[in-house]
């Protein structure tokens, strides 16, 4: 049960570069989200989804695309990366009848 | 949009003294979320209040969830030096049909003297 699986851990881009981070759960969870995390400025929600196939905006999602075609696999996509796209990302997880959520171990990336 | 505010920023004590988090929200709460984030590490859920005026604990680790569901508080007796870490509240809300969106404060460092 390896929980909720981030990957790459690091990652540097150049401005105008797209990526895609991955983010993987294996505990069925119903409930998946994306954050960033900036110094003083706490975890800000993304994207989020409630179940495969359906997602919607969180408060800051500008620059980024998700979809949920699967249960188990909730990818964030840079469209096209900018410096202030420099942060921590954490994808969590939770299940429709569990209480809170399970984070990864986060994708620290830089955009120069 | 919704708002969740969380003081202090940041608490340096004394190892064994006491510290307390406050959070308070815009709007009122489904549940309150507290979570902890040691240095370098990933946030890791700690409690979820759900009922107005609900008091849990946890060890040295007291939460409360106000009456009208928009504050809420964490307090730890006698700190630990593995206290260390930033704390977060973390509201959720029904956001249309079945969905819930959790917000986060922006947390409090806490650094404890040994």
């Amino acid at each position: 049960n390896a929980g909720v699986t981030q990957t790459p851990k690091f990652q540097v881009l150049k401005t105008g570069q797209s990526m895609t981070l991955q983010c993987a759960q294996d505990m069925n969870h119903e409930y998946m989200s994306w954050y960033r995390q900036d110094p003083g400025m706490g975890l800000r929600l993304i994207h989020y989804s409630v179940g495969a196939g359906i997602t919607d905006q969180g408060e800051v999602p500008n620059g980024y695309n998700v979809s949920r075609s699967t249960t188990e696999d909730f990818p964030l996509r840079l469209l096209s990366a900018a410096p202030s796209q420099t942060s921590v990302y954490f994808c969590a997880s939770k299940g429709q009848f569990n209480y809170g959520y399970t984070f990864g171990s986060g994708t620290r990336l830089t955009v120069v | 949009g919704q708002q969740v505010m969380q003081i202090p920023q940041y608490q340096h004590v004394q190892e064994g003294e006491d510290f307390t988090t406050y959070c308070n929200s815009s709007t009122t709460l489904s549940n309150i979320q507290w979570y902890k984030q040691r240095p370098g590490g990933h946030p890791v859920f700690l409690i979820q209040l759900v009922k107005s005026g609900e008091v849990k604990k946890q060890k040295r680790l007291t939460f409360q969830f106000g009456e009208a569901k928009k504050n809420s508080s964490l307090h730890i007796t006698a700190t630990q030096t593995t206290d260390v870490g930033t704390y977060f509240c973390a509201g959720e809300r029904q956001s249309g049909g079945s969905n819930y969106k959790l917000t986060f404060g922006k947390g409090t460092l806490l650094t404890v003297n040994p």
